[in-house]
């Protein structure tokens, strides 16, 4: 079955370190993306993808950087820039970006805690 | 502006009650989509339902029906005879033609269904 799958499912930081969240959809979708969710919030998007080798900044990429060297993988890194990385994280895929039609699939997420 | 309000934060509701969660958009676009996203415990946002704006049709999928009403913006959502799995939170999000081709998501309604 197709879909999406991040890992690892808890994550563990501590001051300072950078951490790279894993993407990975077998799905043949152009566009990836990545969410931060924290209570109350809803989703707030981090970065996103239409195509490899090309990325775009959201609302909230400071302190985060990614990449995408193939379709299929889309990872997130997590830098000590980032001064409240404590959340839930969630890495989405559609389609395309232009086809604004399509929902997003998502995969089950990555919980990141500061130590 | 693009925003989407659930203004209902946590909803508590008894085994077979009936609840409707509140979902109120912001666009200028003429051309849009609204979706409704489940969250289940286990974190993965799963697809329910799109959209479209011209389509103001309202949707009924078994126990669960939508009514969209351009005139106050609003996209609701309704659970009949609730049930104990229905417990989650549940996100309203817009996706508008224009402004990047972002979704913009709402804080999200939480679910409990007591038994």
């Amino acid at each position: 079955d197709g879909g999406i799958t991040q890992s690892p499912k808890y994550l563990f930081r501590k001051e300072g370190q950078n951490v790279t969240l894993s993407c990975e959809q077998n799905l043949n979708h152009d566009a990836m993306y990545w969410y931060r969710q924290d209570p109350g919030q809803g989703l707030r998007l981090i970065y996103y993808s239409q195509i490899v080798n090309d990325f775009q900044k959201g609302d909230i990429a400071e302190g985060y950087s990614v990449s995408r060297e193939k379709k299929e993988s889309f990872p997130l890194t997590v830098t000590s820039a980032q001064k409240n990385p404590t959340a839930f994280y969630l890495c989405a895929s559609r389609v395309s970006v232009g086809d604004t039609r399509e929902g997003y699939t998502f995969g089950s997420g990555t919980r990141l805690t500061v130590v | 502006a693009q925003k989407v309000t659930q203004a209902q934060t946590e909803i508590s509701v008894v085994e077979k009650e009936d609840v409707t969660l509140d979902c109120v958009y912001e666009t200028r676009d003429t051309t849009y989509y609204l979706f409704w996203y489940k969250q289940p415990p286990s974190g993965e946002l799963v697809f329910l339902i799109r959209r479209n704006s011209f389509d103001e049709q309202n949707e009924i999928s078994g126990r669960y029906s939508w009514n969209f009403q351009k005139s106050t913006s609003s996209f609701n959502f309704t659970i009949t005879a609730s049930q104990v799995v229905d417990s989650a939170v549940y996100f309203c999000a817009l996706s508008p033609h224009t402004g990047g081709f972002k979704t913009i998501f709402g804080a999200g309604t939480r679910l409990f269904v007591k038994a």
